[in-house]
């Protein structure tokens, strides 16, 4: 299985602040990563795919880079918002596995 | 507007069975693969079992291989999750969504405990 690990756990941050999120891939899965945005007691909701296409609806500070082994997901100016935990997936082949978790806390 | 509402999470005791059903809505159910994907506070996102859009091909996580099946009814355009030989380890919140890769759409997620 191909592992996915996120840094850092946990991030305090303030409102205005630019933000960057590492997700790593235990072996190379080209671009076939996705970003998720999750609130407590919500479903997780996606904000980028193939690394670095921002879905829909999905607000132009969030951006996505990298190809791979090593991805990142900016925030550009922190919103009120954006305080939640973001998850990294790969889909580039069975099983899908996500990382652990990104936790953006306000500071 | 796309939706997906999962139902059939409760309280079963180990070794028991339960069916998750989930009902899509919103568009052509019939074009789209799905996945299983479950929650715990322990473990994080862990996907559990893929269908492919017409139902010929089937995946499954190696923690629930053997024990849980998917499967799919486009007439009626749901997907379920038979789950047998339920652990403890299954207790989560079991989401369905949509995607060929990456996760599109989600449901709102139904709870699962095993627990005696």
């Amino acid at each position: 299985d191909i592992q996915m690990t996120q840094s850092p756990s946990t991030l305090s941050a303030s409102v205005g602040d630019r933000v960057t999120i590492t997700c790593r891939a235990s072996q190379s899965i080209s671009s076939w990563l996705a970003w998720y945005q999750q609130k407590p007691g919500k479903a997780p909701n996606l904000l980028i795919y193939k690394a670095s296409s921002l879905e829909s609806g999905v607000p132009s500070r969030f951006s996505g880079s990298g190809s791979g082994t090593e991805f990142t997901l900016t925030i550009s100016s922190l919103q009120p918002d954006d305080f939640a935990t973001y998850y990294c997936q790969q889909s580039n082949n069975y099983p899908r596995t996500f990382g652990q978790g990104t936790k953006v806390e306000i500071k | 507007q796309v939706q997906l509402v999962e139902s059939g999470g409760g309280v079963v005791q180990p070794g028991g069975s339960l069916r998750l059903s989930c009902g899509a809505s919103g568009f052509m159910f019939s074009s789209f693969a799905m996945h299983w994907v479950r929650q715990t506070p322990d473990k994080g996102l862990e996907w559990v079992a893929f269908i492919s859009y017409d139902g010929s091909n089937e995946d499954y996580a190696e923690s629930v291989k053997g024990r849980f099946t998917v499967s799919r009814d486009n007439s009626k355009n749901t997907v379920y999750l038979q789950m047998n030989r339920l652990r403890a380890e299954d207790t989560a919140v079991y989401y369905c969504a949509r995607g060929a890769h990456e996760f599109e759409y989600w449901g709102q997620g139904t709870l699962v405990t095993v627990s005696s």
